[in-house]
C-alpha cells in the first residue's frame, strides 16, 4: 500500500508570506503526527491529530497550526513566515490503538520549506 | 521532559566493518524506534523495539528498558548504509509525540 504522502516537496516563500502543507497518511492510518527539522534544533514534535482532534501540541508559536479531515488527510499552515522557519517538515502516521501503547509510525518523504 | 542521547555522534567506517550506535534516554517509554534517514530526508523506520532484540538482515537492534538504552548493530556495512540514523522514544501518556535524539551520522567509504 502506498505510504505517506507530502505535498510540496519543495517550496521557497518571501519572509511575511504564508504556506499550507498537506499529508495523506497510510491508508486505515487516522493518527498524523507532524516534525520540524532544522539543523540547528534537530527534529522537534509540533503536533498530532487523531479523528479531526489535535491531541498533542509542541513548543512552538501560535503561527504553526494545523487540522486533520474527516478522511485522516492532515494540513500544517505557518503564517507570517520568519527566516528560521526554513526547514524540512515531515508528517507520520500510525493505526493508533487508544488506550493502547505502542505503535509503529511511518514518515513521509518531507516538505523542505526555503524562506527568504 | 525525556533526554534521548545518541552516540557516537560521527561514524567513518571502511565497508565491510561492521559498527555499533548507542541510544540512552532518561526515562521510561513505550515505544522506542529506530530510523534511518536517507539523503532525499524520509525517515525510514528500521525497528520498532520497546524492548528485547529484533534482527532484520545486516541490522539488529536490543533495547534493554530496565537499563535505558539501545543499540543499534550495522553489520558488514555497505556505502548505502551511510546517512543518519536515529533513535526516538515515545513517553507514556497516550500520545504519539517521539522525542528524538541528535542522531549518528555513519559515512561508510568504498
Amino acid at each position: 500500500k502506498a505510504g505517506v504522502t507530502q505535498t510540496p516537496r519543495y517550496l521557497i516563500k518571501t519572509r511575511g508570506q504564508q504556506v499550507t502543507l498537506s499529508c495523506s497518511p497510510i491508508s486505515g492510518h487516522r493518527s498524523v503526527s507532524w516534525y520540524q527539522q532544522t539543523p540547528g534544533q534537530g527534529l522537534q514534535f509540533l503536533f498530532e491529530y487523531f479523528s479531526e482532534t489535535q491531541r498533542n501540541k509542541g513548543n512552538f508559536p501560535g503561527r504553526f497550526s494545523g487540522r486533520q479531515f474527516s478522511n485522516s488527510r492532515s494540513e500544517m499552515n505557518v503564517s507570517t513566515l520568519e527566516l528560521g522557519d526554513s526547514a524540512l517538515y515531515l508528517c507520520a502516521s500510525s493505526f493508533l490503538n487508544l488506550g493502547h501503547s505502542g505503535n509503529t509510525i511511518y514518515f513521509g518523504e518531507g516538505s523542505w520549506l526555503t524562506v527568504v | 521532559g525525556i533526554q534521548v542521547e545518541q552516540s557516537p555522534p560521527d561514524l567513518i567506517l571502511q565497508e565491510g566493518a561492521n559498527s555499533t550506535l548507542r541510544c540512552n534516554f532518561s526515562d521510561s517509554v513505550n515505544n522506542l524506534q529506530w530510523f534511518h534517514q536517507n539523503p532525499w530526508g524520509q525517515l525510514i523506520n528500521l525497528f520498532y523495539i520497546p524492548s528485547g532484540t529484533k534482527q532484520n538482515g545486516r541490522l539488529s537492534a536490543t533495547t534493554v528498558a530496565t537499563e535505558r538504552y539501545s543499540l543499534l548493530y550495522i553489520s558488514s556495512s555497505q556505502t548505502t548504509d551511510s546517512g543518519v540514523y536515529f533513535c526516538a522514544v515515545e513517553v507514556p501518556g497516550g500520545s504519539e509525540k517521539l522525542v528524538f535524539g541528535k542522531g549518528t551520522k555513519l559515512t561508510v567509504n568504498p
